[in-house]
């Protein structure tokens, strides 16, 4: 059964514009999150990250929003750049150390 | 610079054969290590949790008598497909946190494994 869910398989947004990538997680017991960008046959690169007692964190173009009581959050990515085509996924944790990954989002940036 | 490291990045091995991957956490020690597997057009799927000096703790579904995780050293787990079949062609990926309860986790660069 699939915790975390990206319900959005692909995305395309034009050149300087913003990507809001979304996840939902069912687990009311995550209280850890991540997003990874990753390009084929390449390993996942980690991007960012927030914690369950924080709504926001930001990092330079990139910012994850947590919504805790709709079990949502989302990647903003401003302005987008062409190079920020990959494959995004959301990763969450709870007690422990494994993280449980979302399907994955598939942005492409049009030049 | 990549902080995990695996290898080998791309393998091919006849059927029935058994392959090894490494997975070394460069600059920094991990008591803990995962081993994930991505199907195509899927999430990537945690697999097991390697545990430095004591046996790995498996995902339910994953036969861990097929997939062997060794953690023999702070730095180093090592996954080994015993007797591959064409359907454990896949792409693998281990990754690591550095630092605890709340380091950043680390990816290896990801292992294909073709089984012919």
């Amino acid at each position: 059964d699939q915790q975390v869910k990206q319900n959005s398989p692909s995305l395309s947004v034009q050149e300087g514009r913003i990507s809001i990538l979304n996840c939902d997680y069912t687990n009311s017991m995550f209280d850890y999150f991540l997003w990874y960008k990753k390009y084929p046959a390449e390993g996942p690169t980690f991007l960012i990250s927030i914690s369950s007692i924080k709504d926001k964190n930001e990092d330079g173009r990139f910012t994850v929003f947590l919504n805790k009581s709709a079990k949502h959050l989302s990647l903003h990515i401003v302005p987008s750049q062409p190079g920020d085509s990959a494959v995004y996924f959301c990763a969450a944790s709870g007690t422990g150390n494994q993280f449980y990954f979302g399907t994955g989002t598939s942005l492409t940036v049009i030049p | 610079g990549a902080v995990v490291s695996q290898h080998p990045s791309r393998v091919i091995c006849k059927s029935g054969t058994s392959v090894k991957i490494e997975c070394r956490s460069l600059d920094f020690q991990a008591t803990t290590m995962f081993w994930y597997r991505q199907f195509p057009k899927k999430s990537l799927m945690l697999m097991a949790t390697s545990n430095e000096g004591s046996k790995a703790t498996y995902e339910q579904g994953v036969e861990k008598d097929k997939f062997l995780i060794n953690h023999a050293s702070l730095t180093l787990s090592t996954l080994t497909v015993t007797s591959a079949h064409p359907e454990d062609s896949s792409f693998y990926i281990c990754s690591a946190r550095r630092g605890f309860p709340e380091g950043t986790i680390y990816f290896g660069e990801g292992s294909w494994l073709t089984v012919v």
